[in-house]
């Protein structure tokens, strides 16, 4: 199976700052690689696939990038609806796997 | 707007069968650029892809669950289903149905169903 480690674990920040998330997998994984984000006591819910493209709907202050093994999402301006869990997915093989999560809290 | 609902029961003793349905509407689930997936969430495990199904029947499974899950597609009904076999308490978790569809080579779950909670216990 491909493990999915995702960094930090857990990060704090307030509304209007920009950050950034990592995700590395133990092996390539081309550009098979999603972002979700999932709000407490709700499904997750897509923000990026295929590493840098924006799911329809999704705002512009979420982008995507890297390929391979590393990857980063960024997300600008922090909106306090964006305060939610984090999760990277890849497809390159199966089983499909997903990152720990990283928890991003409201300084 | 596709809308995806899961039902069952919410607790399952161990050694039995937990057995879900997931309810596809505002969609068809014979839509041809679609799979439809079972996940599953628990503290310990965090998100497990649990496996997948094509409206024909086509089934792929996570090889670490493969021995005691089935996957079946109803398309009279809409709908999709999970059997889980001989239960402990590590399946216990949030179980999410979702649409699969493919995003420029990746797959990629768009809509999810809001998760059913399921214990094992007795």
């Amino acid at each position: 199976d491909i493990q999915m480690t995702q960094s930090p674990s857990s990060l704090s920040a307030s509304v209007g700052d920009k950050v950034t998330i990592t995700c590395r997998a133990s092996q390539s994984v081309s550009n098979y690689l999603n972002w979700y984000h999932q709000r407490p006591g709700k499904a997750p819910k897509l923000l990026i696939y295929a590493a840098s493209s924006l799911q329809s709907g999704v705002p512009s202050r979420f982008s995507g990038s890297g390929s391979g093994t590393d990857f980063t999402l960024t997300i600008s301006n922090l909106q306090p609806e964006d305060f939610a869990t984090y999760y990277c997915q890849q497809s390159y093989s199966t089983p499909l796997t997903f990152g720990q999560g990283t928890r991003l809290d409201i300084k | 707007q596709v809308q995806l609902q899961e039902s069952g029961p919410r607790l399952v003793k161990p050694s039995e069968t937990l057995s879900l349905t997931c309810t596809v509407s505002g969609g068809s689930i014979t839509n041809k650029n679609y799979y439809w997936a079972w996940i599953r969430q628990s503290p310990g495990k965090g998100l497990e892809w649990i496996g997948s199904i094509y409206f024909s029947g086509t089934t792929y499974y996570n090889p670490s669950l493969k021995s005691r899950i089935t996957i079946s597609v109803d398309t009279s009904k809409n709908q999709f289903s999970l059997n889980v076999n001989s239960v402990t308490a590590t399946d216990t978790a949030i179980y999410y149905c979702a649409r699969r569809f493919n995003g420029r080579g990746s797959q990629v779950f768009d809509y999810w169903g809001q998760g059913t909670l399921v214990t094992v216990s007795s």
